[in-house]
């Protein structure tokens, strides 16, 4: 069963530093999203995105965060310089149609310390 | 504006006996609900969704869901537990946003499966 994939798994990084984390959505799938989850809270939306452009954004996503398709198969989503509170499980997830009643599928998670 | 509201942060059941995870939604309109469980160091798995279709929804692993407009709820439950069961449980409303679907999370509630 196809399924999305993210990595790394865990990334540590220094505070000021940039980080690349990186999603493979399902093959046939249109339309992209960023959720992240600080621990102990609620996931969160962060991001959607449909041929190749940004859809809609949270006020999380500020100019620090951007995203990106550089090719057919992967999803990135970067953070230009990482804050303490930017600790997180950030996922990647992936639908077909954008609609409502639409399915999301997530991936397993990147979990970022920022130190 | 979509939620859901959880209303326990955690359950404890036996193993064999029913299991009721609690959720109650918010719409202004007829709302697209979902149940996704996290296992631990796993990804967001669907365990099923209503979309407007049967109020009764069955899911994967003998989970099912009765969506009840009275009562604006949505609830989880479970014939009998397995220690398998013993994870997270996310309710999730769909949002419309001003782009595409965006994903409204409840703060989820923890199984306990005790032998």
């Amino acid at each position: 069963e196809p399924e999305v994939t993210q990595t790394p798994s865990h990334q540590v990084t220094q505070m000021g530093q940039e980080v690349i984390l990186r999603c493979v959505p399902i093959s046939n799938h249109l339309y992209f999203y960023w959720y992240r989850q600080i621990l102990g809270q609620k996931v969160e939306f962060l991001v959607s995105f449909y041929n190749n452009e940004i859809s809609e954004k949270s006020e999380i996503f500020d100019d620090q965060f951007s995203v990106e398709r550089p090719d057919g198969s992967n999803f990135t989503l970067k953070i230009r310089s990482t804050k303490l509170e930017d600790s997180a499980m950030y996922f990647c997830a992936s639908g077909t149609s954008g609609s409502v009643s639409d399915t999301q599928y997530f991936g397993p998670g990147t979990r970022l310390t920022v130190l | 504006a979509q939620s859901v509201t959880q209303l326990d942060s955690h359950v404890s059941v036996s193993e064999g006996t029913p299991v009721l995870l609690r959720c109650n939604y918010s719409s202004s309109y007829s709302p697209s609900l979902f149940w996704y469980v996290q296992h631990p160091n796993k990804g967001l798995q669907l365990l099923l969704k209503y979309t407007s279709a049967a109020t009764l929804v069955k899911g994967i692993n003998g989970f099912e869901a009765e969506f009840k407009k009275s009562e604006t709820s949505f609830h989880l439950t479970k014939p009998s537990a397995h220690m398998s069961d013993a994870a997270e449980y996310f309710c999730v409303v769909s949002d419309r946003g001003t782009g595409f679907q965006k994903l409204v999370f409840g703060t989820g509630t923890r199984l306990l499966v005790s032998p």
